[in-house]
């Protein structure tokens, strides 16, 4: 089945800094999205990447896609201490979401 | 802006007890899931709901969970006889399209003692 995997890391880096995350995936997937969820509550959806899309912009986030490698990549440009969260990607597809493990950020101020 | 809601935030329960949650989807959206998280690991997929029928289930939705969208707006899910393994955030998710963006609410935090 598909599962989104992230790389098991625990991320602790300084405002400003930018912050990078991967997600590794086993199956053939429509899209990818990353969510990010603050302790302890909901998950808020920040990008979809399609299967057939390579690179994804939103604001201070770049998310990359590589189908050949099965693996996405987040990036969080000019971190902010508001950005602290665990972050997950998810495989989209068979109208479902397999989540990963999460990856958590600390910004420290 | 228009998001998913879900009552209670909290809900304590004995064991063998029948507990529903409660969500409100986006009002346009089509497509309604629950997905669960025991504390410390992965959302995992419940169940996805469309055109007032279950579309999928995974492994873990067995006879004791059961979905219903018994108005225009709520969607709930049932669980008959709760077990202590039941004890998880309960998140309801909304979608417009298929295997497009799915939104969540912020959970059910339920605790089967």
């Amino acid at each position: 089945s598909q599962q989104g995997e992230e790389d098991p890391q625990a991320l602790s880096i300084q405002e400003g800094e930018n912050a990078t995350m991967n997600c590794s995936y086993k199956t053939s997937i429509n899209n990818l999205q990353w969510y990010r969820q603050n302790s302890g509550r909901g998950l808020v959806h920040l990008i979809l990447i399609r299967s057939n899309e390579r690179e994804k912009h939103s604001g201070r986030l770049r998310v990359t896609l590589d189908t050949s490698k099965k693996s996405s990549s987040l990036l969080i440009t000019a971190s902010r201490a508001a950005d602290t969260a665990s972050y997950f990607c998810a495989t989209g597809g068979n109208n479902r979401l397999a989540f990963g493990k999460g990856n958590q950020v600390v910004v420290i101020p | 802006e228009p998001e998913v809601t879900q009552t209670p935030s909290h809900q304590v329960t004995q064991m063998g007890q029948e507990v529903i949650l409660r969500c409100v989807p986006i009002s346009n959206h089509l497509y309604f899931y629950w997905y669960r998280q025991i504390l410390g690991q992965k959302v995992e997929f419940l169940v996805s709901f469309y055109n007032n029928e279950i579309s999928e289930k995974s492994e873990i939705f067995d006879d004791q969970f059961s979905v219903e969208r018994p108005d225009g707006s709520n969607f709930t899910l049932k669980i008959r006889s709760t077990k202590l393994e039941d004890s998880a955030m309960y998140f309801c998710a909304s979608g417009y399209l298929a295997e497009e963006t799915q939104y969540f609410g912020p959970g059910t935090r339920l605790l089967v003692l």
